[in-house]
């Protein structure tokens, strides 16, 4: 079993619609848990961080985490256009471990 | 602040020629990392160095080498490449080392190994 699961898509939606994307990781030592966005040609940049359970809010976008399901989400509310990129999700144990491991990322499309 | 810089941002190699992309960091992070992007794959890490001097494998580094003889600069070598070498390469870096890291990646640098 990979260390981080994510559904590749892609995903299309219309515009307006609330988004969910999601991962999945096996080991319980994860404490860190990112999304990065990445739009055509660019590299990636962060969008959310978090490290508790429970959610997270900035703007349109929700981070959530469920730590006893090894479980995480990204919610896009009233979905637009300009958030058609690739979705990373990217997870970190901390302490002397210095890697993050990422998803494989879902192709986003908002459509107009 | 430039953040991380790559280049060359695009290159072709013919196969079993060498060379060597860059990365420049302004931020003095501490770590630096290469990846490797391909289509289904998603990222994998090659080398990352967690401080100036040091470097170590990741996911898939042969047929590569890393330089890091400054804290500013992480260096990435192929010595003979190979069309399986085709990717987008990404340099990232971040302050400590840690998962509570935010990780600034560069722009990429596409190659192509015909």
């Amino acid at each position: 079993q990979k260390e981080v699961e994510q559904d590749p898509g892609p995903l299309s939606v219309p515009e307006g619609a609330i988004v969910s994307l999601n991962c999945t990781y096996s080991n319980s030592a994860f404490q860190y848990f990112m999304w990065y966005r990445q739009y055509s040609r660019k590299g990636p940049e962060l969008l959310m961080y978090t490290y508790s359970s429970g959610n997270k809010e900035d703007g349109r976008f929700t981070a959530q985490v469920d730590k006893s399901s090894k479980y995480i989400s990204l919610f896009i509310r009233d979905s637009q256009p300009s958030d058609s990129a690739t979705y990373l999700c990217a997870i970190g144990s901390g302490g002397s471990n210095y890697k993050l491991t990422f998803g494989k990322g879902t192709l986003l499309t908002v459509n107009p | 602040n430039a953040g991380v810089t790559q280049t060359p941002k695009f290159q072709v190699l013919k196969t079993g020629q060498s060379m060597t992309l860059q990365c420049a960091q302004d931020m003095n992070h501490n770590s630096m990392y290469w990846y490797r992007q391909d289509p289904g794959m998603g990222l994998r890490l090659i080398y990352y160095s967690a401080s100036e001097g040091t470097t170590d494998k990741g996911e898939v580094p042969d047929g590569y080498n890393v330089s890091r003889l400054k804290k500013q600069n992480f260096l990435l070598g192929l010595e003979s490449a190979a069309p399986s070498q085709t990717s987008v390469y990404f340099c990232a870096s971040s302050y400590v080392g840690g998962g509570e890291d935010v990780y600034t990646f560069g722009s990429g640098t596409r190659l192509t190994v015909v």
